[in-house]
């Protein structure tokens, strides 16, 4: 059974610019989460989609966007990159239907460094 | 707001010798606690998880028990290896079904042989 893909695995952008960046779930997950994971800051929720519709959001600003598609790979969108964005981003899929099994299997990451 | 605390680290060791990570969290309710383990330039893997007070969860010789009443979920395992260096969080579930994780900032473990 493959893993959460995400692609790509490394990115390099200038300030100002904007990025999108792509998870593939594992097959039969609905629900995929991002986390934007820091030195300083550590691992911090950004957002979660179930089903083509966001239910949770991090207190991150309003450049960071996200979108699921009806198979349930997802994306990410930072406009307006600052020298803060740098991170690893990581996806996380599950099954998203509740009861016991909530765990979260994550991808290996997206590193993205704004230049 | 809901939070979770680990141990400070490194925590180095030698080989063979018995491994305590501690962990707490404050939470309303009973969240589900999990232990992820991060591998260098890899993402996370999740390594045991416990939904309920009491329970025990294990996997690959690491244990860790869900402690409501001093608020803990204390990662043990009783001889290391080298191959178990890796940076580990404690993470919950913020609310069940949310599937949103408030996580440690991480603890890493460094093995020697």
């Amino acid at each position: 059974k493959a893993g959460v893909t995400q692609t790509p695995r490394y990115l390099i952008k200038t300030r100002g610019q904007q990025v999108t960046l792509s998870c593939s779930p594992i097959s039969g997950h609905r629900s995929v989460s991002w986390y934007q994971q820091t030195p300083g800051q550590g691992l911090q929720f950004l957002f979660e989609y179930f089903s083509e519709t966001q239910r949770n959001k991090g207190n991150f600003p309003g450049r960071f966007s996200g979108r699921q598609f009806s198979n349930s790979r997802s994306e990410m969108n930072v406009s307006t990159l600052e020298l803060g964005d740098s991170a690893l981003y990581l996806c996380a899929s599950s099954l998203g239907g509740g009861g016991m099994n909530t765990e979260a299997f994550f991808g290996q990451g997206t590193r993205l460094t704004v230049v | 707001g809901n939070s979770v605390t680990q141990m400070e680290g490194p925590v180095t060791l030698s080989e063979e010798a018995f491994l305590t990570i501690n962990c707490t969290y404050t939470a309303t309710g009973y969240p589900s606690l999990f232990w992820y383990v991060q591998y260098p330039g890899e993402g996370l893997q999740l390594l045991l998880k416990a939904t309920k007070a009491d329970d025990k969860g294990s996997n690959k010789g690491f244990e860790a028990t869900y402690r409501k009443e001093t608020t803990s979920f204390h990662l043990e395992k009783g001889s290391v290896q080298v191959s178990d260096s890796a940076v580990y969080f404690c993470a919950l579930e913020e609310a069940s079904g949310t599937y949103k994780y408030i996580f440690g900032t991480g603890t890493r473990l460094k093995v020697l042989a």
